[in-house]
């Protein structure tokens, strides 16, 4: 069974500053998927970035960004220049590939703070 | 991508009743999930809706307790019976649309049980 782990449960960050949020995991798999989703008080799941374990190229969506480092098991999301929107909880996420959408196994989170 | 539109957005029900909350997708869709969130916590799976097949439980959920149902390509619905206090959680519908191994999910349904 794969399993996800997020270490740092809140964090806090300046508006325009940059953070990165933590994710490790593990599996057998050699082909998977690792997202980011954002949840937002208004409870409504939104997917921040995914990321193809094949490749090698760190995915990159605006503001968002990950380091996948498939050796080590771990994809980190840094968001450069924060801002208010950005304050959620953030859900790391593995899912094994079925040729279908299959189920997603979740981290416990890191809530972050977005403050003036 | 798929709009999901989740019924009751909140409720607020007595112990040892059920509630059936509902789920409505804009578009055809295979895999449906349902998830538990409950306070503070993480996402946790409860079983996959398939259509036209019986829904698949994760360890620790059963179908006595959350009866599901798929009958068509756009619609599943959820129940919670016989609910106590622990069953207090935000549940969500989640789908995929396949190609990009991306879940959407509703806005959950806030449950609360006195």
């Amino acid at each position: 069974a794969q399993t996800v782990t997020q270490s740092q449960p809140e964090m806090s960050v300046q508006e325009a500053e940059t953070v990165t949020l933590s994710c490790t995991y593990d599996t057998s798999e050699n082909n998977y998927y690792l997202f980011w989703y954002k949840q937002p008080p208004s409870r409504q799941m939104i997917l921040v970035i995914r990321q193809e374990a094949y490749k090698q190229q760190n995915a990159t969506e605006n503001r968002f960004s990950v380091n996948f480092q498939k050796a080590a098991k771990s994809f980190s999301l840094k968001i450069s220049d924060s801002q208010l929107g950005d304050t959620a909880m953030y859900f790391c996420a593995f899912m094994k590939p079925t040729g279908t959408a299959s189920k997603l196994t979740f981290g416990t989170g890191t809530r972050l703070q977005v403050t003036l | 991508s798929a709009v999901i539109s989740q019924k009751p957005s909140r409720d607020i029900c007595q112990r040892g009743t059920s509630l059936t909350i509902q789920c409505q997708v804009d578009s055809q869709v295979t895999m449906m999930f349902w998830y538990r969130q409950q306070p503070g916590q993480s996402l946790t799976l409860i079983a996959t809706a398939n259509q036209g097949s019986e829904a698949t439980y994760e360890s620790g959920f059963v179908i006595d307790k959350f009866p599901i149902s798929r009958p068509n390509l756009t619609f599943s619905t959820l129940t919670v019976s016989n609910m106590s206090p622990e069953d207090s959680s935000i549940y969500l519908c989640s789908v995929g649309t396949g190609f990009t191994g991306e879940l959407f999910f509703g806005e959950g349904s806030r449950l609360t049980v006195l």
